[in-house]
């Protein structure tokens, strides 16, 4: 079946620092990917999405590239800042799939100090 | 626009007791989702319903059950809560139109069974 695996937090960086999370996934079919962003005490937002091969997804100074031949979504920004201390999802879409339902990864813990 | 409401934000249970969690969008949205979401799992679909009048089990529907009561609202019932099910509860909503498989989720509803 369709999964989404992402690198194991917590990470923890320096205000400046670039930040790479690892997202790759086992779809059949063309999925979209999507980078879900959840702040401590909220609900989760999308941060940004990618829905075919090649496409880059960008919001808020972070990027992400749908990777076909890797299976890969890694989502980086070249500068990170204390706001951005969040948990981020990785999630999948399949139009093949049950009514475009989202399969999410674990999460990533991200905590930027100053 | 409010987006996704749900109530309550919080509530403890006894184990035995019932009680229904309540989700409302204003965004004239298809389909409806609610997930549970738990330290190191990521999240996982309880249930969902794509359109008005049709729901569907997702990953992890034992213990729960819904209620599709129009296009805005859609319940989650725990007939006789059990301390696995404290978790953090989250509805989300989408579309439903063709080549759109954004979810805009809510703010949670943190359940605590003892």
């Amino acid at each position: 079946g369709n999964s989404v695996t992402q690198m194991e937090g917590p990470v923890t960086l320096s205000e400046e620092a670039f930040l790479t999370i690892n997202c790759t996934y086992t779809a059949t079919g063309y999925p979209s990917l999507f980078w879900y962003v959840q702040y401590p005490g909220e609900g989760l937002q999308l941060l940004l999405k990618a829905t075919k091969a090649d496409d880059k997804g960008s919001n808020k100074g972070f990027e992400a590239t749908y990777r076909k031949e890797t299976t890969s979504f890694h989502l980086e920004k070249g500068s990170v800042q204390v706001s951005d201390s969040a948990v981020y999802f990785c999630a999948l879409s399949d139009y093949g799939g049950s009514q475009g339902n989202l399969i999410f990864g674990k999460g990533t813990k991200l905590s930027v100090k100053p | 626009n409010a987006g996704v409401t749900q109530t309550p934000k919080f509530q403890v249970l006894k184990t035995g007791q019932s009680m229904t969690l309540q989700c409302a969008q204003d965004m004239n949205h298809n389909s409806m989702y609610w997930y549970r979401q738990d330290p190191g799992m990521g999240l996982r679909l309880i249930y969902y319903s794509a359109s008005e009048g049709t729901t569907d089990k997702g990953e992890v529907p034992n213990g729960y059950n819904v209620s599709r009561l129009n296009k805005r609202e859609f319940s989650l019932r725990l007939e006789s809560a059990a301390p696995s099910q404290t978790s953090v509860y989250f509805c989300a909503s989408r579309p439903g139109t063709s080549g759109n498989n954004e979810q805009f989720f809510g703010p949670g509803t943190r359940l605590t069974v003892l």
